[in-house]
């Protein structure tokens, strides 16, 4: 069955980054796009990009550009999002989800990422 | 990219049908095939219900259907049940190539 592992929850300072994980199993890795979609306390879900594991590919929204990095190790089918320049604002559960083509259809299980000093 | 809208809320009774609907515009829900509704219960990941505008994963009950007419796409629950309580979020594909959310409708099933 298709399955998303995404890794544990993280605290962070402001100012620092933090490198959330989300690893695939049950599908054919390099056949599905990954994205990155998170959800702020009790808010809305905000999506942040999306990677092509099979060539490495990136497109990220724009509020984003310049700070998050999206990539891919297909030896073990994992994706990795880092996101740098932490503020109190990014506190977050921070999701992976994979498509096809255009619809997202399974999704991890979420990381909570909390940026505190 | 600015996200799609959607009501705070909406209610209904047991057995009652309810519709919420996601506004957009030709850039993203006008453009497109591809609209999905996800159901998310408190402290779980999302659940996709709609693809496509109106297709249904499996396992998902024909209860729930969806439609689009110009930029606004409806995601429509007949019969309503105690366990459909939950927030929804439509989402779209956009002409840049990324996808938006909309802000989310908490539904309340009285």
């Amino acid at each position: 069955q298709v399955q998303l592992v995404q890794s544990g929850a993280e605290v962070k300072k402001p100012g620092a980054s933090v490198r959330a994980s989300c690893k695939a199993s049950g599908y054919t890795f390099t056949s599905y796009y990954i994205h990155w979609v998170r959800q702020a306390p009790g808010q809305g879900l905000e999506w942040m990009g999306v990677i092509n594991p099979s060539g490495g590919s990136t497109n990220y929204a724009q509020k984003f550009q310049g700070r998050v990095t999206m990539t891919r190790d297909t030896s073990t089918s994992t994706v990795y999002m880092e996101l740098s320049s932490l503020s109190s604002e990014d506190t977050a559960v921070y999701y992976c989800a994979r498509s096809l083509r255009n619809d997202v259809d399974y999704w991890g299980q979420g990381t909570l990422v909390t940026v505190s000093s | 990219q600015s996200a799609l809208t959607q009501p705070a809320s909406v209610s209904g009774s047991p057995g009652q049908s309810i519709t919420i609907s996601c506004t957009g515009t030709s850039s993203d829900i006008g453009g497109y095939h591809s609209v999905s509704w996800f159901q998310q219960h408190p402290g779980q990941a999302p659940k996709l219900m709609i693809y496509d505008v109106n297709s249904r994963p499996s396992g998902v009950p024909d209860r729930f259907s969806g439609s689009k007419s110009g930029n606004t796409a409806s995601l429509t629950i007949s019969g309503l049940q105690a366990e459909d309580e939950a927030d929804y979020y439509c989402n779209s594909y956009t002409r840049s190539s990324s996808l938006v959310f909309g802000g989310g409708t908490k539904l309340t099933v009285l």
